[in-house]
């Protein structure tokens, strides 16, 4: 069975510009949620999605936001890049999302704003 | 608030010896908790859950047990090769949420 794909891998952007992440769930995994990873505040949540309902959100401004296809397939943007936003963005699905369920991790994307 | 606390010291221990790792939270009532590894570079790779009503859970090398009066979960890892050094992170969903609250974690590095 194939794991989480995340593209593109590596991203490098200028202040101001968007950007959209692409993320594969496992087949038959109909929930994918998000997480930003930095050195300084570890992992954090940022949005989940299941059946393409947008069921919980982290503490992150509007610019960032994100989308689940019917596929389950999910994106995410953020819009106008701040230095800050230069992080590993993380997806992971799981069959349901519930407390229960193992979560799997993509590989993620790598972005560096400039 | 509420807060999810590992040890962000690194932790380093010895070939053989057992290594035990911290995870406390409060404000929190979780009815599950998770460990997951993280290998630099990499996505997090799940390990293991313990659900609130179960003191110990166990899996080849793993224990984790789970104390909800205390609010902390402990990670252990018995018989400690060099191959188990990595980054390991707790993680709780909030009751009634979809969203997983991970702690900072903590890097073990097991020395050969």
């Amino acid at each position: 069975k194939a794991g989480v794909t995340q593209t593109p891998r590596y991203l490098i952007k200028t202040r101001g510009q968007q950007v959209t992440l692409s993320c594969s769930p496992i087949s038959g995994h109909r929930s994918v949620s998000w997480y930003q990873q930095t050195p300084g505040q570890g992992l954090q949540f940022l949005f989940e999605y299941f059946s393409e309902t947008q069921r919980n959100k982290g503490n992150f401004p509007g610019r960032f936001s994100g989308r689940q296809f019917s596929n389950s397939r999910s994106e995410m943007n953020v819009s106008t890049l701040e230095l800050g936003d230069s992080a590993l963005y993380l997806c992971a699905s799981s069959l349901t999302g519930d407390a229960y369920n193992e979560q799997f991790f993509g590989p993620g994307t790598r972005l560096t704003v400039l | 608030s509420q807060k999810i606390e590992q040890n962000s010291e690194a932790l380093n221990i010895q070939e053989g010896k057992t290594a035990t790792l911290t995870c406390n939270y409060t404000n929190y009532s979780p009815a599950y908790l998770q460990w997951y590894r993280q290998d630099p570079g990499r996505g997090p790779v799940f390990l293991l859950l313990i659900r609130e009503n179960e003191k110990e859970k166990r899996k080849e090398r793993l224990k984790v047990t789970f104390d909800t009066t205390l609010k902390q979960s402990l990670f252990h890892i018995t018989a400690s090769q060099p191959a188990d050094s990595a980054t390991y992170l707790c993680a709780l969903n909030p009751t009634g949420t979809y969203k997983y609250i991970f702690g900072t974690g903590t890097r073990l590095k097991v020395l050969a």
